[in-house]
């Protein structure tokens, strides 16, 4: 298996513009996770689905922010409209069974800079 | 509130040497894990250690657990340039697969 695929992985885009992160999980996993990682406030969990539905979003910033997951081996984050702030990495994760008591493989991340 | 707390921020150690860093957390919890994260990279997980558990090693790895004082220590032994990265602690929150991480600790390793 590939591992957790994500793209882009880096993004710069100007203040306003609407931003789309994508994330592949590994096949099979039924949680998938989307992190900010920021040198400020650290590693934040924003929203993680079970099994396509969306179990908790309160790490959400705000309304800006957006997550979905149409099917079991895609999800996208978007930001609209952006702000200097949400300059962050993000990662997607994914697990089998559970994400606490389980192994969460992490991609790459996107780097991403909002001018 | 961050519910992990790694301690020191950040070691520099020789080659050769062992290195150790701690985690503290605040509620009470089912499991404990450790990840590693390359400059620029995803974290790896390294080891999960559950909380009817005090010890477990993972080759030159080493994870305590002591709840009673909502503590876990990383030791990794006799340590190479390779194992320079960030490690970090995270606890589960609830039953539902949602992890909490702390701020880390960045381990340098000098050759």
């Amino acid at each position: 298996d590939a591992g957790v695929i994500q793209s882009p992985r880096h993004e710069v885009t100007e203040m306003g513009q609407e931003v789309t992160l994508r994330c592949k999980p590994i096949s099979g996993h039924d949680y998938l996770f989307w992190y900010r990682q920021t040198m400020m406030r650290g590693l934040e969990l924003l929203i993680y689905f079970n099994n396509n539905v969306p179990i908790d979003d309160s790490g959400m910033p705000e309304d800006r922010f957006s997550a979905k997951m149409p099917n079991a081996s895609f999800s996208t984050l978007k930001i609209q409209p952006s702000e200097p702030r949400d300059s962050a990495v993000y990662f997607c994760a994914s697990s089998l069974i559970s994400g606490s008591t389980d192994t969460q493989y992490f991609g790459p991340g996107t780097r991403l800079t909002v001018l | 509130s961050q519910q992990g707390e790694e301690d020191p921020q950040a070691l520099s150690i020789q080659e050769g040497e062992n290195a150790t860093m701690n985690c503290s957390y605040k509620t009470s919890i089912n499991n404990l894990q450790w990840y590693r994260q390359n400059s620029g990279r995803g974290l790896v997980h390294l080891i999960l250690i559950r909380s009817n558990e005090r010890e477990k090693h993972s080759g030159r790895l080493r994870v305590t657990l002591d709840t009673s004082k909502k503590s876990s220590s990383l030791l990794i032994t006799a340590s190479r340039a390779a194992d320079t990265a960030s490690y970090f602690c995270a606890t589960d929150v609830d039953q539902g697969g949602k992890l909490i991480f702390g701020q880390g600790t960045e381990l340098s390793v000098k050759p």
